[in-house]
């Protein structure tokens, strides 16, 4: 069946040092992958997403990289600051299956260290 | 301009007793939907809207009712609350249906 999952569940990065953060996911047939950051308390909020025929995509700090050939979706986040601490969750989804099938991994926690 | 929200923030019901969760949006957008997020499973599906007047069933639909009679509107409705459904909702809205706005959750408690 359909899966989206992570390598690790939990990670944690000094400050100022990269992070990377992994997915896995089955579904070969999903168009967009996407990155949501969850802080405590709140409803998680997009970050960044990445369409199936683009190997990389960089925004402000953060990059996503898609391997299609071994299914597999990072994020990596440049010179982590306090304020990244959060859960990070990976999703895919396909046009054609509008609504239908975002399908979320259970979720990265990131702690940044002092 | 307020986003998604969601009330109310807490909840706590008896078994059996019915209750509606609110959402609404201010940005337009014509898809909506409700999630349930668990520890351990990542947010899943409940019921979605495509536009007023349209909705459609999730991956965990049972137990739940939804109506979309306005844009901006997305209420769900328990049933008959079980226990099963202590877990926080969150309600998302869409333009493009790839990226997501969340409100900022309803934490449900079912005794």
């Amino acid at each position: 069946g359909e899966s989206v999952g992570l390598h690790l569940p939990t990670l944690s990065v000094q400050e100022g040092d990269n992070s990377i953060i992994n997915c896995a996911y089955s579904n070969s047939a999903s168009d967009y992958f996407i990155w949501y950051k969850q802080e405590s308390g709140k409803g998680p909020q997009f970050i960044i997403d990445i369409r199936s025929n683009m190997d990389k995509r960089q925004g402000q700090r953060v990059t996503v990289l898609l391997n299609k050939t071994v299914k597999h979706l990072s994020l990596q986040i440049a010179a982590t600051q306090p304020g990244d601490s959060a859960v990070y969750f990976c999703a895919e989804t396909s046009r054609d299956n509008y609504g239908q099938n975002f399908v979320f991994g259970p979720g990265t926690r990131l702690s940044v260290l002092p | 301009n307020a986003g998604v929200t969601q009330t109310p923030k807490f909840q706590v019901l008896k078994t059996g007793q019915s209750m509606t969760l609110q959402c609404a949006q201010d940005m337009n957008h014509e898809y909506m939907s409700w999630y349930r997020q668990d520890p351990g499973m990542g947010l899943r599906l409940i019921h979605y809207s495509v536009g007023a007047g349209i909705t459609d069933q999730g991956e965990v639909p049972n137990g739940y009712n939804v109506s979309r009679s306005t844009t901006e509107d997305f209420p769900l409705r328990l049933l008959s609350a079980a226990p099963s459904q202590t877990s926080v909702y969150f309600c998302a809205s869409s333009q493009d249906r790839i990226s997501l706005f969340f409100g900022s959750g309803t934490q449900l408690s079912v005794l």
